[in-house]
C-alpha cells in the first residue's frame, strides 16, 4: 500500500528565506506527483504537477523536483513571503486497479513565514 | 459559477440528525470523488463515481451514503454520525478515473456534536 510522508510537519521561517519541503513515497510505480497548497479550512489549490518521466517543474518562485527511483520529491520556495503561509500537501497518483487511478496524500507541512 | 462548488461550507449537526452535503462541478467532467480530511491525518478517499456509477467505496461506514444523480452533481447523505466524523469533506472531479488531474472544491467543514 502506498504511503506518503512529508517532513517537516511544520516550519517557521523569516520572510525572504529560501526553503525546501520534503516528500517521500514508498512505491515508486507512480504516474505523477502533485504539490497542493491548502489555506486554513479551505480546499486544495494545485501548485505543480510532475509527470513520472520528468525531473522537475517550475512555476514562478516554486520549483518541484522528482526522483522516482528513490521515492522522493522536494518543493523549493524562493524568497518566501508571508502570503506563502499555508499547508503544503504532496500527493502521488498511481494505478489502483480496474482501470482507475488514485491520489495518495501526505499529512502536509504547515508553513509559517514571519514578516 | 466555475470549477467545483460545495454547499454548505459549514455544518453543525447532532448525532441523530440527517443532513446532506452537495457538490457540483462545472467542468464537464465525468468522475467525482468524496474525500475526508481529519485533523492530523492525510486526506482519505471515500467514494468514487464515474459516469454516475460508484466505482470505489473505501470501506466507508454506512452512515455515509453517497448519491450521484448525474455527472455534475454529487451528494453525501449523513445519518447518525459520530463526533469522530467531524472533519473537512472535500469533493473533487476529473475527466475520468484514468490518468486525469483532479480538481477540488472548497470543502464542507462538518462538526458533529
Amino acid at each position: 500500500k502506498q504511503e506518503v510522508t512529508q517532513i517537516p510537519a511544520a516550519l517557521s521561517v523569516p520572510e525572504g528565506e529560501n526553503l525546501v519541503l520534503n516528500c517521500s513515497f514508498t512505491d515508486s510505480a507512480i504516474y505523477n506527483l502533485q504539490w497542493f497548497r491548502q489555506d486554513p479550512g479551505k480546499g486544495l489549490t494545485s501548485l505543480l504537477l510532475i509527470q513520472s518521466s520528468q525531473r522537475e517543474q517550475t512555476s514562478g518562485r516554486l520549483n518541484a523536483s522528482l526522483d522516482k527511483s528513490s521515492g522522493r520529491s522536494t518543493l523549493y520556495i524562493a524568497a518566501s513571503q508571508p502570503g506563502d503561509s499555508a499547508t503544503y500537501l504532496c500527493a502521488v497518483f498511481a494505478y489502483s486497479g480496474a482501470g482507475s487511478y488514485q491520489l495518495t496524500f501526505g499529512k502536509g507541512t504547515k508553513l509559517s513565514v514571519i514578516p | 459559477e466555475t470549477g467545483v462548488t460545495q454547499t454548505p461550507r459549514h455544518l453543525v449537526m447532532g448525532m441523530t440528525n440527517k443532513k446532506s452535503l452537495k457538490c457540483e462541478q462545472h467542468l464537464g467532467h465525468n468522475a467525482m470523488y468524496w474525500y475526508k480530511q481529519s485533523a492530523k491525518k492525510p486526506l482519505e478517499l471515500m467514494f468514487v463515481y464515474n459516469f454516475k456509477e460508484q466505482t470505489e467505496n473505501n470501506s466507508v461506514p454506512s452512515r455515509f451514503s453517497p448519491e450521484c444523480p448525474n455527472s455534475s452533481h454529487l451528494f453525501l447523505h449523513l445519518h447518525t454520525l459520530q463526533p469522530e466524523d467531524s472533519a473537512l469533506y472535500l469533493c473533487a472531479s476529473s475527466q475520468g478515473t484514468g490518468v486525469n488531474e483532479q480538481f477540488f472544491g472548497p470543502g464542507t467543514r462538518l462538526t458533529v456534536l
